[in-house]
């Protein structure tokens, strides 16, 4: 079944500290992998798309990383700013057809002062 | 620049009332069109895709209906809305053949 899990849930950091999300995938076959960021009743937006060669890939204070052998992939946040708070949401292409999207539930992220 | 367009931005409904909800593309011709639900906790859901006017494929079997009645327009239906249908609605495009696809602001619907 393809599916994608990620961990944690929810996270809470402090403003200026960095933090790490991790999604795990069972989606085969597999095209790319993107995470995107999605505002409190907002829609997704996308932060960084990576094929099955590429192992990282940076967007200013975002870098995501991606294990094609383990099916692995992190997002991790340098130096957060209050407007970091928000979902962060793992997407898997499933190469099958159309573009299908398998999405993650996401983790939310609050940043504190 | 591609725009896209959602509304309403919220709705609160009654059970077994209808719905309506729009979904506009600008910027760009024959493009791919989704739409997505969100439920709380959970990833997105893709409920209906479109690759051109007239043509909508169903991805699970609900309530609700789809229709694409112009090529940069989306439509998400119910005749009767269930309390079930109550979640965050997403409206996405894509190029053809381009698997990006772009958000819109989407539609919060409580069905009471």
């Amino acid at each position: 079944k393809n599916q994608v899990e990620q961990s944690p849930q929810s996270l809470i950091i402090l403003e200026g500290k960095n933090c790490t999300l991790q999604c795990n995938y069972t989606v085969s076959p597999f095209s790319n992998l993107r995470w995107y960021k999605q505002d409190t009743g907002r829609g997704p937006v996308s932060l960084t798309i990576m094929t099955f060669s590429e192992n990282t890939k940076s967007n200013g204070r975002y870098t995501a990383t991606l294990d094609a052998d383990t099916k692995q992939s992190s997002l991790h946040i340098t130096a957060s700013q209050l407007s970091d708070s928000a979902s962060y949401i793992c997407v898997v292409i499933h190469s099958g057809g159309y573009n299908k999207l398998i999405f993650g539930a996401g983790t939310r992220l609050a940043v504190h002062p | 620049s591609q725009t896209i367009h959602q509304w309403p931005a919220t709705l609160v409904q009654p059970v077994g009332s209808p719905l309506s909800l729009e979904c506009t593309v600008e910027g760009t011709s024959n493009p791919n069109l989704y739409w997505y639900r969100q439920a709380a906790g959970r990833g997105l859901q893709l409920l209906f895709y479109s690759v051109g006017i007239g043509q909508i494929s169903s991805e699970v079997p609900q309530n609700l209906s789809a229709s694409r009645p112009q090529d940069r327009q989306f439509i998400l239906s119910s005749k009767k809305l269930l309390l079930s249908d109550s979640g965050f609605y997403l409206c996405a495009w894509s190029d053809s053949g381009v698997e990006t696809q772009y958000f819109g602001p989407g539609t919060r619907l409580l069905v009471l």
